[in-house]
């Protein structure tokens, strides 16, 4: 079955401790996303990529860092900068986002991170 | 910029009711509009889309139409039911942002037995 995995469901880190959320698609999407929800809110863009190595910071991106070494993989890692990094963390992808293009974005099941 | 905004919530409904969620947007070009559900504890789902103006998405009994003229996309459904119980999101897709979601804050509803 096609779609997108996201590891682990839950998470916990200590202060000062930076960790990594994995996200995997089997779609053959282009682009990927990263997102984060906090209770209330909508989904906030942290990073996105278009093409493989390449990405660009959305509209929080700090205190956090990507990759994207290969199209089928865009880990997140959240740093020990990243001032309340608890939140529920979703990942999600789209054949591409060139110009002109509005294609749908499918979304993983999200990790929730908690910093204890 | 873009920006999207849908009505709060919560919204509790007894079980057969109409639910009617609000959205209007405001974006510079010529968006696809999106509305996704989150059940408790998953990822968004995709519930319907609509990409120009005065098409409708229909998905499992809910519809929204895209009116340009008042820039709102309104979810609709004629009877709920307890499984519909869920946060809603209407999103903009923008052809300038390269393909970027913008959410709204997201409508939680309630649906009783």
């Amino acid at each position: 079955d096609g779609g997108i995995t996201q590891s682990p469901k839950y998470l916990f880190r200590k202060e000062g401790q930076n960790v990594t959320l994995s996200c995997e698609q089997n779609l053959n999407h282009d682009a990927m996303y990263w997102y984060r929800q906090d209770p209330g809110q909508g989904l906030r863009l942290i990073y996105y990529s278009q093409i493989v190595n390449d990405f660009q910071k959305g509209d929080i991106a700090e205190g956090y860092s990507v990759s994207r070494e290969k199209k089928e993989s865009f880990p997140l890692t959240v740093t020990s900068a990243q001032k309340n990094p608890t939140a529920f963390y979703l990942c999600a992808s789209s054949i591409d986002s060139v110009a002109g293009s509005t294609d749908t974005q499918y979304f993983g099941p999200g990790t929730r991170l908690t910093v204890l | 910029g873009n920006s999207v905004t849908q009505m709060e919530g919560p919204v509790t409904l007894s079980e057969e009711a109409f639910l009617t969620i609000n959205c209007t947007y405001t974006a510079t070009g010529y968006p696809s509009l999106f509305w996704y559900v989150q059940y408790p504890g998953e990822g968004l789902q995709l519930l319907l889309k609509a990409t120009k103006a005065d098409d409708k998405g229909s998905n499992k009994g809910f519809e929204a139409t895209y009116r340009k003229e008042t820039t709102s996309f309104h979810l609709e459904k004629g009877s709920v039911q307890v499984s519909d119980s869920a946060v809603y999101f209407c999103a903009l897709s923008d052809r300038d942002s390269w393909g970027k979601l913008q959410f709204g804050a997201g409508t939680q509803v309630v649906v009783t037995p």
